[in-house]
């Protein structure tokens, strides 16, 4: 079964560090951009920045570069996004999409994780 | 970066009916790069339409896509019960890609 299958739940305080997966299968996952989408609670969606695992190649949006780290193991088919330091405004659902490109960092998503919830609170 | 509004905000329809979702952005969408999603609660977006009218792997027929430069549709016909949930477009022709802020259809 083609999917993407995201690390679970995490709480954290703010200043935390935090690191999330996203785990590829039943493609073959290194030659596929994966992208990084936020979805604030009951608000809409925002792209935060792709990664091709086949040579970790990352581009971030202009909002979330500087903020995130986006890395791949293509050995274990795997995509992460990390925080150094954790704020209360990251505290929103983080979904792993595929991403098929279109060059320069565009594209659409046709295959997305069930998300991982991350809540920063003190 | 491309703005994309989406109206309106909430559709408010009876099962058997049709829903026509407008989604229009700031400047052209190039080669009508637009893509629609359909979001349940608790779920993860689920691709419908790209390329403004090319319907995704196993969408039903009963979706369809239209429109070019700024102005794009998404037509739900005879709608069923698990069309009920949230729509997003989102524009890939120009970096960065964007998404509307959504349009919901209920009962």
């Amino acid at each position: 079964e083609v999917q993407l299958v995201q690390s679970g739940a995490e709480v954290k305080k703010p200043g935390e560090s935090l690191k999330i997966s996203c785990k590829g299968s039943g493609y073959d996952f290194p030659s596929y951009w994966i992208a990084w989408v936020r979805q604030i609670p009951g608000k809409g969606l925002e792209w935060m920045g792709i990664i091709y695992p086949g040579d970790s190649d990352t581009r971030y949006s202009p909002s979330f570069q500087g903020q995130v780290t986006i890395s791949a193991d293509k050995s274990i088919s795997t995509a992460y996004l990390q925080w150094s330091s954790l704020k209360a405004s990251d505290t929103a659902m983080y979904y792993c999409a595929r991403h098929r490109d279109y060059g320069d960092s565009r594209g659409y998503f046709d295959l997305w994780g069930r998300g991982t919830l991350v809540t920063v609170s003190s | 970066e491309i703005v994309l509004t989406q109206s309106p905000g909430t559709l408010s329809l009876s099962l058997g009916e049709s829903a026509t979702l407008s989604c229009r952005a700031s400047q052209s969408v190039s080669s009508s790069y637009l893509a629609w999603y359909q979001q349940k609660p608790g779920q993860a977006p689920r691709l419908l339409i790209y390329g403004a009218s090319t319907r995704a792997t196993a969408i039903p027929g009963r979706f369809s896509g239209s429109g070019s430069g700024t102005d794009f549709t998404l037509t739900i016909s005879r709608l069923q019960s698990e069309d009920f949930a949230v729509y997003y477009c989102q524009q890939y022709g120009t970096s960065p890609v964007t998404f509307g802020p959504g349009t919901k259809v209920d009962i």
